[in-house]
């Protein structure tokens, strides 16, 4: 069975600092890989996915993630964090064969100026 | 297009009371779904679609039905509800069944508590 963890329940970063948030997934085939960012009230966005090809995924508001399939993670970064981007962020994992998303339980992370 | 919208977007039960979360979407996506969130547990699939007719369960069933007689609308009934499912529930859709093909839209959700 899929599933995926996200170590970190909390994170808080200085508004300009770098930002790496971890996500661990647990899959036996060629998983397929996504961050999506929910802000306070809001539903989810999708940042980034992966499912083949380069593991360096670039995504929206200048978000990535790297796929390290020897260490089954798909960590997510941003070189320097605005405060918009304080939210709930969820890593998710789907098989090639569905699109059935298991989630994280997530990571909320505070900016503080 | 107005994407997927989700209605109403609070509401307050009492145990054993009946209702039905409506979800639409103008997008002409095959495939549907249904997730619950709680805190510290992410989003768990409640039931899916992957056409009009055709709905199975997801993770946590339970408690919940799903049909689906049209592309566009695919409404979650809570027959009896129960404090247990008390949570915020989201709608989502995507063109294709395969996470390969398409990507996953999520509504704004529903508070839901029942006392």
């Amino acid at each position: 069975a899929q599933s995926v963890t996200q170590p970190d329940i909390h994170i808080t970063v200085s508004e300009g600092a770098s930002l790496e948030l971890r996500c661990n997934y647990s899959y036996g085939a060629t998983p397929y890989l996504f961050w999506y960012v929910q802000s306070p009230g809001q539903g989810l966005q999708l940042l980034l996915k992966y499912f083949s090809g380069d593991t360096l995924v670039q995504g929206i508001k200048g978000f990535e993630a790297e796929f390290k399939r020897s260490q089954s993670s798909f960590n997510l970064r941003k070189p320097s964090v605005h405060w918009s981007d304080a939210a709930e962020y969820f890593c998710a994992v789907a098989s090639e064969y569905g699109n059935k998303l298991v989630f994280g339980a997530g990571t909320i992370l505070r900016v503080k100026s | 297009n107005a994407g997927v919208t989700q209605t109403p977007k609070f509401q307050v039960l009492k145990t054993g009371q009946s209702m039905t979360l409506q979800c639409a979407q103008d997008m002409n996506h095959e495939y549907m779904s249904w997730y619950r969130q709680d805190p510290g547990m992410g989003l768990r699939l409640i039931h899916y679609s992957v056409g009009a007719g055709i709905t199975d369960q997801g993770e946590v069933p339970n408690g919940y039905n799903v049909s689906r007689s049209t592309t566009e609308d695919f409404p979650l009934r809570l027959l009896s509800a129960a404090p247990s499912q008390t949570s915020v529930y989201f709608c989502a859709s995507s063109y294709s069944r395969q996470a390969a093909a398409s990507t996953q839209y999520f509504g704004p959700g529903t508070r839901l508590t029942v006392l």
